[in-house]
């Protein structure tokens, strides 16, 4: 089984500062790893993705994620929130061993919200 | 370019109507999929399809009926609708690359409201 854990349901941070989203997953080998945001009103839309090899992703505007596989988790980071950061943020893990046709398990997702 | 459309955005209906939500992508994806999105929830999977011909149940399947007769069509179809079906509902579609990892494309949400 997969599964997902987004232990905070809401994240306030100030414009300007970094921010941390929290994730940890658990597979029972190894996991693609995914972002993913919502806006009001919107569907989901793809942040980046972890697959192998560096621990360190880079995504879409300006935010990256950590992998640690002792840790079993893939946090979301930003060095400096805006404004238009604030939305709905889902992470999502499927086993590498389940086959491509095995959907992603969603976390329950954090609400951003960034002050000015 | 439209990606993955949904139709209607909204619908409110009477315990026991049936329904069905229109999905369709212009991507030429093999997968596509179904998700309900409901508050602290997060996306729940309710059916999915690797292919026209091909379907299979998600992890909340009950009361919900799918075909894939295209590959651009997944229309989701409520059969007797239950106040518990009140929820925003997301098709999504994605295919398979050489990574494994596939990357789904949402539409835009139908948020359906059982009296």
């Amino acid at each position: 089984a997969q599964s997902v854990a987004q232990p905070e349901d809401q994240v306030n941070v100030a414009e300007g500062n970094p921010l941390t989203v929290k994730c940890t997953y658990s597979v029972s080998g190894n996991p693609y790893l995914f972002w993913y945001v919502q806006y009001p009103n919107r569907g989901l839309q793809f942040l980046l993705k972890y697959i192998t090899g560096d621990n360190l992703v880079k995504g879409s505007y300006g935010f990256e994620a950590e992998f640690n596989k002792s840790q079993t988790s893939f946090h979301l980071k930003k060095p400096s929130a805006l404004v238009s950061d604030s939305a709905l943020y889902f992470c999502a893990v499927r086993d590498k061993s389940s086959g491509s046709a095995r959907q992603l398990t969603f976390g329950s997702g954090t609400q951003l919200t960034v002050l000015p | 370019n439209a990606g993955v459309t949904q139709t209607p955005k909204f619908q409110v209906l009477k315990t026991g109507q049936s329904m069905t939500l229109q999905c369709a992508q212009d991507m030429n994806h093999e997968y596509m999929s179904w998700y309900r999105q409901d508050p602290g929830m997060g996306l729940r999977l309710i059916h999915y399809s690797v292919g026209a011909g091909i379907t299979d149940q998600g992890e909340v399947p009950n009361g919900y009926n799918v075909s894939r007769s295209t590959t651009e069509d997944f229309p989701l179809r409520l059969l007797s609708a239950a106040p518990s079906q009140t929820s925003v509902y997301f098709c999504a579609s994605s295919y398979s690359d050489s990574s494994g990892a596939n990357v789904l494309t949402f539409g835009a949400g139908s948020r359906l409201t059982v009296l």
